[in-house]
């Protein structure tokens, strides 16, 4: 089976720019959340998807969204980027989102100049 | 507020010796825990999880101990490889249907030849 797969791997911005980043799951998997890490905050859940649903949102502004696509493949934007939103973007995917394992993808290394 | 901690940074184990990882958490509504193992430029890596209806769970040369009065968890590797050198991770995650992980900071492992 196929692991959790991201793109782009890696992707330099400018200030003021938005971006897009990909996630496709592992087949089955229903449910996708997106972390973010940075050195100094660590790992910091985003958002979690299932079913084309927005299903729980951790402590981000407004610039970061995302949705689901039926095929439960994600996608997460970013909006008028900062110097701060420059990090390793991580998805990760489970069978339901409840009592299930999340599997990571490699994620996405995000520059923001 | 740190909800899941990972108080020591770094960690270095003499091969073939026992590695001992620790994790304490704060929040009584956490009832699942893993382990994340992670290596430079790739995503983290499932290596163990336990329930809260259990206290300890083993999986080859991995076991991960959960203390839920102390709320503390343990992750021991034994023996430990020079191939085990990488960043461990704990997260916990709460009751409910959306499996939100909050994850610690992390520990550098480094097992010496």
């Amino acid at each position: 089976k196929a692991g959790v797969t991201q793109t782009p791997r890696y992707l330099i911005k400018t200030r003021g720019q938005q971006v897009t980043l990909s996630c496709s799951p592992i087949s089955g998997h229903r449910s996708v959340s997106w972390y973010q890490q940075t050195p100094g905050q660590g790992l910091q859940f985003l958002f979690e998807y299932f079913s084309e649903t927005q299903r729980n949102k951790g402590n981000f502004p407004g610039r970061f969204s995302g949705r689901q696509f039926s095929n439960s493949r994600s996608e997460m934007n970013v909006s008028t980027l900062e110097l701060g939103d420059s990090a390793l973007y991580l998805c990760a995917s489970s069978l339901t989102g409840a009592d299930s394992t999340q599997y990571f993808g490699p994620g996405t290394r995000l520059l923001v100049l | 507020d740190q909800q899941v901690k990972q108080n020591s940074p770094s960690l270095s184990v003499q091969e073939g010796r026992i590695s001992i990882l620790n994790c304490d958490y704060t929040n009584s509504m956490f009832d699942y825990f893993l382990w994340y193992k992670k290596y430079p430029a790739e995503g983290p890596t499932f290596l163990i999880s336990i329930s809260s209806i259990k206290d300890k769970n083993e999986d080859g040369r991995f076991t991960v101990f959960l203390n839920k009065s102390a709320k503390h968890l343990s992750l021991h590797i034994v023996p430990s490889q020079p191939g085990d050198s990488a960043v461990y991770f704990c997260a916990a995650s709460g009751a409910g249907s959306a499996r939100q992980l909050t994850f610690g900071s992390g520990t550098q492992l480094t097992v010496l030849p």
